[in-house]
């Protein structure tokens, strides 16, 4: 079964201090992996989409990685603005032309000032 | 310039009772969805519509409706509610066709609470 996983649940970290997330996937040949931004009360806002192993893709402080089995999303230097759930979502070769994502539930990010 | 729009935000209803929630995208996308985020924020894929035609349909009660008039609009309509129907309902759209690869965007999200 298609599945992902996220780690941290919670992050909570001081402005300028940088870390990573982790979205750990398990799905039957990968189509892409999906970064989102949900801030409270809000849709999730597209950040990336990665597509292959070895591929890298950069937005401000934000960078996101990808392996055969897992993403990394990698803040630099965070801002108290950053604060947010992160989100990650595969799309699965057997989807066909559904669009269907699979999302990971999602790591709740906090910057203090 | 609103991308993705649903109406209404907020939804209060009665146990039992039958609602809709409307969703329209600017965007030109052949592909419409809908969400269910529960209170633990997990985002799970409810349906999907692409030309009008319904091509996906999860493990839903079959008290939610979905129809698409046409391929900017994508409407729920939910009978009977219950308790457990309380949660988020986002809409999103995507351009799957002649597209090998797909960025799904969101609407605000509707957030239904039944009592």
């Amino acid at each position: 079964e298609d599945q992902v996983t996220q780690s941290p649940e919670a992050l909570r970290l001081q402005e300028g201090e940088s870390s990573s997330l982790n979205c750990s996937y398990t799905v039957s040949g990968l189509r892409g992996l999906f970064w989102y931004r949900q801030d409270p009360g809000k849709g999730p806002e597209f950040l990336f989409t990665l597509y292959s192993a070895g591929e890298e893709k950069e937005k401000e402080r934000l960078k996101a990685t990808l392996t055969k089995k897992e993403s990394f999303l990698h803040i630099t230097a965070p801002k108290p603005e950053d604060s947010a759930t992160y989100l990650c979502a595969v799309q699965a070769m057997g989807s066909g032309n559904t669009g269907k994502l699979i999302f990971g539930q999602g790591t709740t990010l906090q910057v203090k000032p | 310039d609103t991308a993705v729009s649903q109406t209404p935000k907020y939804l209060v209803t009665q146990m039992g009772n039958d609602k809709s929630i409307k969703c329209e995208q600017n965007l030109g996308h052949d592909t419409m969805y809908w969400y269910k985020q529960d209170s633990k924020k997990f985002l799970k894929i409810m349906f999907s519509y692409n030309n009008k035609e319904l091509i996906i349909n999860e493990t839903v009660p079959n008290r939610f409706s979905p129809k698409s008039p046409d391929k900017a609009h994508l409407n729920l309509h939910i009978n009977s509610l219950e308790l457990g129907d309380s949660a988020v309902y986002f809409c999103a759209s995507s351009q799957v066709g002649r597209s090998t690869y797909n960025e799904q965007f969101f609407g605000p999200g509707t957030r239904l609470t039944v009592l």
